[in-house]
């Protein structure tokens, strides 16, 4: 079973704040993914990382950032949240090698008023 | 880029009876992976498919990697009330030297008691 948590799980709040989301893991692995969903579509990869150090933007385009400062962290910063970023956040990773599957969290929902 | 069109969109079934829904791209993956996902959860790992041809199951639920690696199919024998969710394939292949998970649209599975 995959040991990945996202904190918080609900997010309510006003526009113009920062926001950051966590993600964490505690599998050691390297590869780490952020994914934007809306209910019941499909998920777009947002951002990803190989490893400490290394982020790289995925498919759709994000006014969010990302850090990987420790291997198990890899959070998510949003500087000034927009109504627009209304959205569910998932968080993943993987081991290194190719083809590795990738585990899910539970995801942060966010409401933007 | 690469898409996935995962088929049906919803499913209405009644309990008891099989389900069978599938993912054809025009694309070659290196894997093939299919997920539930659950309200309010994130994805959750059902199938990984590593080769072409391989058929795998887990309990009730049986996944094979097309010959052509530009599909999948998922079938679930049996069903029963905690079946429903959505279910997503996803398709890996190597882009630009990065390792990309592409997701089909999902499938809605309801099941009628």
């Amino acid at each position: 079973e995959a040991d990945i948590y996202q904190t918080p799980r609900y997010l309510v709040i006003g526009t113009g704040k920062k926001i950051t989301l966590e993600c964490s893991q505690t599998m050691g692995h390297d590869k780490m993914y952020w994914y934007q969903q809306d209910p019941g579509m499909e998920l777009h990869l947002i951002h990803y990382s190989y490893g400490v150090n290394s982020t790289e933007k995925g498919d759709l385009s994000s006014e969010s950032t990302v850090s990987r400062i420790r291997t198990e962290h890899f959070p998510l910063t949003l500087e000034s949240a927009r109504p627009s970023h209304t959205s569910q956040y998932l968080c993943a990773s993987s081991l290194a090698g190719p083809n590795q599957p990738q585990h899910f969290g539970d995801g942060t929902r966010l409401s933007i008023l | 880029g690469q898409q996935l069109n995962q088929s049906p969109q919803s499913m209405f079934i009644q309990e008891g009876e099989d389900v069978s829904m599938n993912c054809t791209s025009s694309s070659i993956f290196n894997t093939w992976l299919w997920y539930k996902q659950d309200p309010g959860e994130g994805p959750v790992l059902l199938i990984a498919l590593y080769k072409a041809g391989e058929l795998t199951s887990n309990g009730r639920l049986t996944a094979q990697f097309g010959i052509t690696r530009k599909d999948s199919f998922l079938n679930i024998s049996a069903s029963i009330p905690s079946d429903v969710g959505i279910y997503f394939c996803a398709g890996q292949l190597r882009v630009q030297g990065a390792q990309k998970l592409v997701f089909g649209q999902g499938t809605r599975l309801t099941i009628n008691p």
